[in-house]
Order: C-alpha cells, then sequence, then structure tokens
C-alpha cells in the first residue's frame, strides 16, 4: 500500500543554516512526489514536483529535493533558511494503486526559523 | 493565485445550522477536491469529483455532501453543523485524475459557535 511517512513533525533552524525536511514515501509504481508549503491561514502552495525526470529537482524559493529511488526518500533541502521559511511543509505522492491513481499526503512538518 | 477560488473565506454560524461551500477550479481542470483542516486531525481528504462525477470518498460524514455542477465548479454542503466541524476547508483542482500537481484554493475558514 501506498504511504509517506514524514519523519519529523517540527524542526527548528536559526537564520542562514541549512534546512531538511526528511520524507520516506512506499511505493509499486512510479510514483509522482511533490512538497507543499503552508502559510498560516493560507492554502498550499506547491513548491516543487518530482515526476520520473532528473532525480534532483529544483523548486522556488531555493528549495530543492533529491528522488532516492533506492531509499524510497525524497528529502526537502534549503541551504540558507530565511525567515519567511516559516511554514508547514507537507509531503504528497500521487501513485497508482489498485489500478486507480490517489494522492497521499504526509502529516506535515513545521519548520521554525530562529533569528 | 492558483487560479482556485473559494467562498466564503470566513463564515460564522452556529450549531445545528447548514453551510455551504464554493469552489472554482482552475480553467480547464476537471478534477475538483475537498479537504478539512482542523488542529487535531490535520488535513483530511473529504470527497473528490471529476468532470461532475464522484470519485473517491474520504473521512467525509453522513451531514456533508458535495456536488460538481456542468460549469465544473463545486460546492460543498455542511449541515446540523456541530462544534467540532469548525475548521479550515480546502478547495484543490487538478487538470487530470489524480495526478500532475494539486493547485489549492486560499480555503473557507468555517467557525461554528
Amino acid at each position: 500500500a501506498q504511504s509517506v511517512t514524514q519523519l519529523d513533525s517540527h524542526v527548528s533552524v536559526s537564520e542562514g543554516t541549512p534546512v531538511l525536511l526528511r520524507c520516506n514515501y512506499s511505493s509499486s509504481y512510479s510514483p509522482s512526489l511533490f512538497w507543499y508549503v503552508q502559510h498560516p491561514n493560507k492554502g498550499l502552495q506547491l513548491l516543487l514536483k518530482y515526476t520520473s525526470a532528473a532525480t534532483l529537482v529544483k523548486g522556488i524559493n531555493g528549495f530543492e529535493a533529491e528522488f532516492k529511488k533506492s531509499e524510497t526518500s525524497f528529502h526537502l533541502t534549503k541551504p540558507s533558511a530565511h525567515m519567511s521559511d516559516a511554514a508547514e511543509y507537507f509531503c504528497v505522492v500521487s501513485d497508482r494503486g489498485s489500478g486507480t491513481y490517489k494522492y497521499i499526503f504526509g502529516t506535515g512538518t513545521r519548520l521554525k526559523v530562529l533569528a | 493565485d492558483s487560479g482556485v477560488t473559494q467562498t466564503p473565506k470566513h463564515l460564522i454560524t452556529a450549531t445545528g445550522q447548514r453551510v455551504t461551500l464554493r469552489c472554482s477550479p482552475r480553467s480547464g481542470d476537471l478534477s475538483v477536491y475537498w479537504y478539512q483542516q482542523s488542529l487535531d486531525q490535520g488535513l483530511q481528504f473529504l470527497i473528490q469529483y471529476y468532470n461532475g462525477e464522484e470519485r473517491a470518498k474520504g473521512n467525509i460524514l453522513e451531514r456533508f455532501s458535495a456536488q460538481q455542477f456542468p460549469d465544473l465548479h463545486s460546492e460543498l454542503n455542511l449541515s446540523s453543523l456541530e462544534l467540532g466541524d469548525s475548521a479550515l476547508y480546502f478547495c484543490a483542482s487538478s487538470a487530470l485524475l489524480n495526478t500532475g500537481e494539486l493547485f489549492f484554493g486560499e480555503g473557507s475558514r468555517l467557525t461554528v459557535l
């Protein structure tokens, strides 16, 4: 069965230091993977997506993620955190299981950026 | 701007009442998804429509119903409201069925007093 696990519910970093938000997935097929960001009281905004092209995906606002099939991971990184990155981040898989595609959402990681 | 429009943005009502939330998907998108987000339960998938037909149901209560109209906009009806229904309700759309990226609206915040 498909599943998505975001390994940390909360992450705190200092401004200017690297960000790592971890996501592992379980899939029987070739999934599409997404990271979304949600700022307080806002909708979810797409940061980046992997759809079986390059395994290193660059997104908006300096974020990137690497698809590692052998590790079934799709971790989100950013070299230098900014205060405006403080938000909740969701890892999402679109996968074909039991004959139909469906979206599976992780439980979210809340990123706190310290001044 | 995602291109997905939700109305109203905020709604305050009383227990036992009924409300309707509206969603206009991105131009050309055939799939519409409804999600509920609350502090204690996180983001929950409610229901999905594709080109006017219901395609998948998630954790949607029997007091809730939805439909997608021929012009592809969708409405989520919530009835016999309870305090626990207070949440942010999101609509999302995608061009295809359960694949490709999802585009989310800004949400409708429902407060039940």
